[in-house]
């Protein structure tokens, strides 16, 4: 499975755009990009997933520039209730063994 | 409505008094995985299931046992629990072991004296 690293901490205040981006050197040719978005003493969310170039739905967007060896989310206009954890999984859609890594820690202020 | 139903959400147990957390989901999903979650660490995978009859270990199975003999439940057993397994404990689903539509229980807190 490809290993992912993100920043540990981000802060952001309420109305701007946060770009979250992550790295992924080894990721495999049938590897996907999954992002989950995780609130305290919840279970993780999935937010968006992508293969390459850009996907776009209600909650994000997801840029994967053509070597996919990193990605990045964004998040318009981000709220007080945008304050979670992020992570970005990288596997193949039939992977077993899913692996979160320490997440990317986003706390949005007033 | 489609959902991961763990419970219980809070228990406080003593060391060695064998445990079980139950773990149900109603989307038909093969695939099915137990994490726990302690500060610091993230998320780590205990044990997964591929489909009925199926488990496997994840990063983490020591002192874990699972069973998965129908395809909607997936109960994670503390045969004997140490005070080190107090963690927050997550179970989760996917339709084929896919990471689109990964999802997850609300968690169980275990405190282990």
């Amino acid at each position: 499975l490809a290993k992912t690293t993100q920043p540990i901490s981000m802060d952001s205040y309420e109305g701007q755009e946060v770009n979250i981006t992550c790295s992924h050197n080894n990721i495999a040719t049938n590897d996907y990009i999954t992002w989950y978005q995780q609130f305290p003493s919840q279970g993780p969310r999935f937010i968006i997933q992508g293969y390459k170039t850009k996907v776009t739905n209600e909650v994000a967007s997801l840029f994967i520039p053509a070597d996919r060896k990193s990605s990045t989310l964004s998040l318009p206009r981000v709220s007080l209730s945008d304050t979670a954890v992020y992570y970005c999984l990288v596997g193949d859609n039939y992977g077993q063994n899913f692996v979160f890594g320490p997440g990317t820690r986003l706390s949005v202020l007033p | 409505e489609a959902q991961v139903t763990q419970n219980p959400r809070y228990l406080i147990t003593v060391t060695g008094k064998k445990l079980t957390v139950t773990c149900s989901q109603n989307m038909n999903h093969e695939y099915m995985s137990w994490y726990r979650q302690d500060p610091g660490l993230g998320l780590r995978q205990i044990y997964y299931s591929m489909n009925v009859e199926v488990t496997d270990k994840g990063d983490v199975p020591e002192g874990y046992k699972v069973s998965r003999k129908e395809k909607r439940n997936f109960p994670l057993i503390l045969e004997s629990p140490s005070p080190n397994q107090t963690s927050l404990y997550f179970c989760a689903s996917s339709p084929t072991g896919s990471n689109y539509g990964y999802t997850f229980g609300s968690g169980t807190r275990l405190t282990v004296v």
